[in-house]
């Protein structure tokens, strides 16, 4: 069965950490994605990538990068974690647009 | 930037009956999608039309997609309990890089 992996389900940060989100998926896929999922907010693009080494920025990139040194491989970085990065934050991976997404299962991260 | 709302935000049924669910979108696209999301989980795929298609089944799950208005409708027949969850659209655009999701319609099917 086809997985999308989040290391972590909860994590709990201070504020100005450094804190790293990492996702692996085994299908081989070249796209990847990472989403923040706030309560009446849907979820927002952060960052996707289309190929090792690429990346494109989504609809809210600031105080985020990315980073995929290997294909199945997408990490999220919070450069200096600020309390307004509390969320849930969901990876995805697709074949392509005109194919479904496979999500993990979530990390929701505190920032205190 | 959202692409796909949802109608209604909140939904209440007794199980049993029929859930439907709509979503508007504003510009052309190549598919719609539906997902499920359980609370606090991740989102799981149900179904997906692409932009020639009008109507899809799968199992209890009824779509329908109608681009003249920029629509789709997601109907859940003969509901049960455990189809208690959020439930999404996404789309991709024609001239687009991304899947833009709705803010999404939250199920709860009362036993």
């Amino acid at each position: 069965d086809v997985k999308v992996t989040q290391s972590s389900r909860y994590l709990v940060k201070r504020t100005g950490e450094k804190v790293f989100l990492e996702c692996v998926q085994d299908m081989d896929h070249e796209n990847m994605f990472w989403y923040r999922q706030d309560p009446g907010l849907g979820l927002r693009l952060i960052y996707f990538s289309y190929d090792v080494k690429m990346k494109e920025k989504g609809d809210i990139p600031e105080g985020y990068s990315v980073s995929r040194e290997k294909k199945e491989r997408f990490s999220l970085i919070l450069e200096s974690a600020s309390t307004n990065q509390t969320s849930m934050y969901l990876c995805a991976s697709s074949r392509s647009l005109n194919e479904k997404l496979f999500f993990g299962s979530g990390t929701q991260l505190s920032v205190l | 930037s959202q692409q796909g709302e949802e109608d209604p935000q909140a939904l209440s049924i007794q199980e049993g009956e029929n859930a439907t669910m709509n979503c508007s979108y504003k510009t052309s696209i190549n598919n719609l999608q539906w997902y499920r999301q359980n609370s606090g989980r991740g989102l799981v795929h149900l179904i997906l039309i692409r932009s020639n298609e009008r109507e899809k089944h799968s199992g209890r799950l009824r779509v329908t997609l109608d681009t003249s208005k920029k629509s789709s409708s997601l109907l859940i027949t003969a509901s049960r309990a455990a189809d208690t969850a959020s439930y999404f659209c996404a789309t991709t655009q024609v001239a687009g890089n991304q899947f833009y999701f709705g803010t999404g319609t939250s199920l709860t099917v009362i036993p």
